[in-house]
């Protein structure tokens, strides 16, 4: 069964980075992923695509501090340089057989 | 500018029926599958909901299976989701997704949402 997990929760320091993780659940390690971030009281939004070989591509606007990357059947995000708009609820995203799946979400919060 | 524009929310007794609408602009729709995503309060997001462009190719996630049904108009620009005997556990915001296909395929584009409570 394609399962996407993602830990509850994340903080960070305002100006530092940090990295979430998205984990494929086994024998679908090859697949890619989408991240969209939701920030408070807002529809979400579309960040990146990170494929398995670590290759991503990212959204209409989506800032450089935000970057992807992979590692057998985990894929990550990465934003860099924190600011207080980033805290918001992260969320991984794929595809199945005519299923879609997210994965539980991760919160932010920018300390 | 892609927008989508999700109307039609409000407060439904058990058993009953809502419609939802998606307005979409700013891009040609007739190039896109769609889809609904949903989320109770407090909790994340799911899936409920695929279209193809022509509508040839529908599906659903079991959880609405039998009840919901996901149609468009694309002369009208248009998404619909048909609900019925609701339940309590379709309290949620509904947000219409546009879908791209790039080896993954994945929600590009979302709606704000629209709210649609079912209680007595």
């Amino acid at each position: 069964q394609l399962v996407l997990t993602q830990s509850p929760s994340a903080s960070a320091s305002l100006g530092a980075s940090v990295k979430l993780t998205c984990t494929l659940s086994s024998g679908h390690s090859s697949y890619a992923i989408a991240w969209h971030q939701q920030q408070p009281e807002k529809g979400p939004r579309y960040l990146m695509k990170v494929n398995s070989d670590g290759s991503h591509n990212k959204g209409d606007g989506i800032p450089d501090r935000f970057s992807g990357s992979s590692s057998g059947a985990e894929r990550y995000l990465t934003i860099s340089s924190l600011q207080s708009e980033d805290e918001a609820d992260y969320y991984c995203q794929t595809w199945g057989t005519g299923i879609g799946v997210f994965g539980g979400g991760t919160k932010l919060t920018v300390l | 500018e892609v927008q989508l524009g999700e109307s039609g929310g409000g407060l439904v007794q058990p058993g009953g029926s809502l419609r939802l609408s998606c307005a979409a602009s700013g891009f040609t729709f007739t190039s896109y599958s769609m889809n609904w995503v949903r989320q109770a309060p407090g909790k994340g997001l799911e899936w409920i909901s695929y279209i193809t462009v022509s509508s040839s190719t529908i599906y659903y996630a079991d959880s609405v299976k039998g009840r919901f049904t996901v149609s468009r108009d694309n002369a009208k620009n248009s998404l619909y989701l048909q609900m019925n005997t609701l339940r309590a556990e379709d309290t949620a915001v509904y947000y219409c997704a546009r879908g791209r296909r790039e080896g993954l395929y994945y929600f590009d584009y979302w709606g704000q949402g629209t709210l649609v409570t079912v209680s007595s």
